[in-house]
């Protein structure tokens, strides 16, 4: 599976959008976008993910750029529930497992 | 209840016991992973499970041993306990290895004395 590079933290505003970048160079033609994060000592929790094309759901948008070699993944209106770790992990779909890196922990402040 | 309930939440035990941590879930998947978080790390694959009869091991899996008892449990274990397995495990279920569809429990805390 490819691998990812994120910064290891970042802050933002509460209520403002966040936005957590991910580059993976590497990346193979049929290799996914995931997204997950991880709230303080809990179980990493599913976002978002995707292929080829941005997406969108109730918890964030996912852009990814026209030669997959990056993305960028958006919490529109971040609150302080949203400090977490933030894993972007590449990987084919069934696959054997998800490879989590050490991620970004964004920090939304108050 | 939880999809994916692990047993024990906390566990503190001596180098060298043996020690058992279960895992059930109630999702209806057929694969199951045991996962060790270190801090400030991420997560590393121990073992792996895609049905009863399929047993695979991770990245770490030296020291561990695993036991698929039915679709719904998967249990690791540790045969002799040392210090350096001090660390957060999690166990994680899903359906045909999607990678959207990861479910993990909330995780068991093990310190080695």
């Amino acid at each position: 599976d490819a691998k990812t590079t994120q910064p290891p933290s970042m802050d933002c505003a509460e209520g403002r959008a966040a936005n957590l970048p991910c580059n993976h160079s590497t990346i193979s033609g049929n290799e996914y976008v995931y997204w997950y994060r991880q709230i303080h000592s809990q179980g990493p929790q599913y976002i978002i993910h995707g292929l080829k094309n941005n997406e969108t759901n109730e918890m964030a948008s996912l852009i990814i750029t026209e030669d997959r070699k990056s993305s960028t993944l958006i919490l529109p209106h971040a609150t302080l529930r949203d400090t977490a770790v933030y894993y972007c992990i590449v990987s084919v779909g069934g696959a054997n497992n998800l490879f989590f890196g050490t991620g970004t922990r964004l920090t939304v402040i108050p | 209840d939880a999809d994916v309930t692990q047993t024990p939440r906390n566990r503190i035990t001596k180098t060298g016991k043996r020690i058992m941590l279960e895992c059930s879930q109630t999702k209806g998947h057929d694969r199951m992973y045991w996962y060790r978080q270190d801090p400030g790390l991420g997560l590393r694959l121990i073992y792996y499970s895609f049905d009863v009869k399929d047993i695979n091991k991770g990245e770490i899996s030296d020291g561990y041993s695993v036991s698929r008892q039915a679709q719904a449990k998967f249990s690791l274990s540790l045969e002799s306990a040392i210090p350096n397995q001090t660390a957060l495990y999690f166990c994680a279920t899903s359906d045909s290895g999607q990678g959207y569809g990861y479910t993990f429990g909330s995780g068991t805390r093990l310190t080695v004395v």
